[in-house]
């Protein structure tokens, strides 16, 4: 089983550029989330899905978009990349938030 | 002050000492703890989960929660240089879909 999957795995971005990363889970899970980890910040909630055509901000939201396409896939689109954005993001699923998630690979996106 | 705090290391430890990590937390909602493992580079994996107070062994590690305290704990036995890793608390209230996450403890075992 894939479990989740993260496209791409590495990207490097100019200021101002946009950019969609696209995840996909195959474990039928309800929740679907996107982090972005930076050294001495920990995981920090960008967005999530509680379910299919729901989708709700998390902690930092702000210049981020995201897109709940279906049961499977959840997409986080940087309309217009600042430095600030470089980071590593991490997508994750769940069938309850309670549960536990399962956790992509990660992608490290440089804005430059 | 934030909902979880974990000491963030960086903890050395020689090859086959104990490791204790640890959380504090402030929310007597929380029933549900989890400990993740993230290898450089990688995502994190669900280590350990535990609901609400007690013990949990799998192997070598035990992870304990103390509600009255607040305070949950991972142990390690026999550590093995294959257990460096950054390991990052996660706690839960009922019926929330989020969790909350420490910011992690970077451990290296020294051959």
């Amino acid at each position: 089983n894939a479990g989740v999957t993260q496209t791409p795995k590495f990207q490097v971005l100019k200021t101002g550029q946009s950019m969609t990363l696209q995840c996909a889970q195959d474990m039928n899970h309800n929740s679907m989330y996107w982090y972005r980890q930076d050294p001495g910040m920990g995981l920090r909630l960008i967005y999530y899905s509680a379910s299919e055509g729901t989708t709700d901000k998390g902690e930092v939201p702000n210049g981020y978009n995201v897109s709940r396409l279906n049961k499977r896939e959840f997409s986080l689109r940087l309309e217009s990349a600042a430095p600030s954005q470089t980071s590593v993001y991490f997508c994750a699923s769940s069938r309850q938030g309670e549960d536990g998630y399962t956790f992509g690979s990660g992608t490290r996106l440089t804005v430059v | 002050q934030k909902e979880v705090e974990q000491d963030p290391g960086p903890l050395s430890v020689p090859e086959g000492a104990i490791v204790s990590l640890n959380c504090t937390y402030s929310n007597s909602a929380f029933q549900y703890f989890m400990w993740y493992r993230q290898y450089s580079r990688k995502g994190p994996e669900l280590l350990m989960y535990t609901y609400s107070s007690g013990n949990k062994e799998d192997g070598r590690f035990t992870a304990q929660v103390d509600k009255s305290s607040k305070y949950i704990s991972l142990f390690i036995r026999d550590s093995q240089p294959s257990d460096s890793a950054t390991y990052l608390c996660a706690m839960s209230a009922a019926g929330n879909e989020k969790l909350t996450f420490g910011t992690g403890t970077r451990l290296t075992i020294i051959p």
